[in-house]
């Protein structure tokens, strides 16, 4: 069966500070990976996806980049954080009944 | 573009029913989508219908599909304070790669 695996579970870092959130997928190959962020407005916001290695697409302009090293890796990074980084980072793969999605990752920039 | 739209809260009792619904834009849905939201939890698909079905029963949950209006709905029977949470409609829209989800309706269950 497929799994996703997410982690950190939360994290705190200072604003400037680097950030690596990793997402990794088991039980499939090739799949589509999503990473999206939850704001204190609740609404999703679709940050980054990807349908291969090395090919990543982005929604929004940010402080924010994609990875994906590997076929089931994708990661999440910045070289400096901002305090409006803040919010809850959920990494999801598109399966054939829609998205499984990983525990997320909250991360609070001080 | 695609857009899909849900009220922000319900509030219940427990024992009733919950109505959740949603109104989506793309007509060229395939699938539709409802998925439940615990307080610092990911995202967990609770059921899902296909586009040329009216209606989709599952224990407690039903599902109600107006293609016509574009109008979707979850009903969920003998609500528990369990239920609470945030349920998102998504919809996938024809070839899509990605889902569009509405921002989420906070169900509150009172005791």
């Amino acid at each position: 069966s497929q799994t996703i695996h997410q982690w950190p579970a939360t994290l705190v870092q200072p604003v400037g500070s680097p950030l690596s959130l990793e997402c990794t997928v088991e039980g499939t190959s090739n799949p589509n990976l999503y990473w999206y962020r939850q704001a204190a407005g609740r609404g999703l916001q679709l940050l980054f996806y990807s349908v291969g290695i090395g090919q990543i697409s982005s929604e929004v302009p940010q402080n924010l980049s994609a990875s994906r090293p590997q076929d089931r890796q994708f990661i999440l990074s910045s070289k400096k954080l901002l305090l409006s980084d803040s919010g809850f980072y959920l990494c999801a793969w598109m399966g054939s009944m829609g998205y499984t999605f990983g525990s997320g990752t909250r991360l609070t920039v001080v | 573009g695609e857009d899909v739209e849900q009220s922000l809260f319900l509030s219940v009792r427990e024992g009733d029913s919950s109505v959740i619904n949603c109104t989506y834009t793309d007509s060229s849905s395939t699938y539709l989508y409802w998925y439940k939201q615990e307080p610092g939890a990911g995202l967990q698909l609770l059921t899902y219908i296909f586009s040329n079905m009216d209606m989709k029963q599952d224990q407690r949950l039903t599902v109600l599909l107006n293609k016509k209006d574009k109008h979707l709905s979850l009903r969920i029977a003998d609500t528990q304070t369990g239920d609470s949470a945030i349920y998102f409609c998504a919809e996938d829209g024809a070839g899509s790669y990605q889902l569009t989800f509405g921002k989420g309706t906070k169900l509150s269950v009172i005791p």
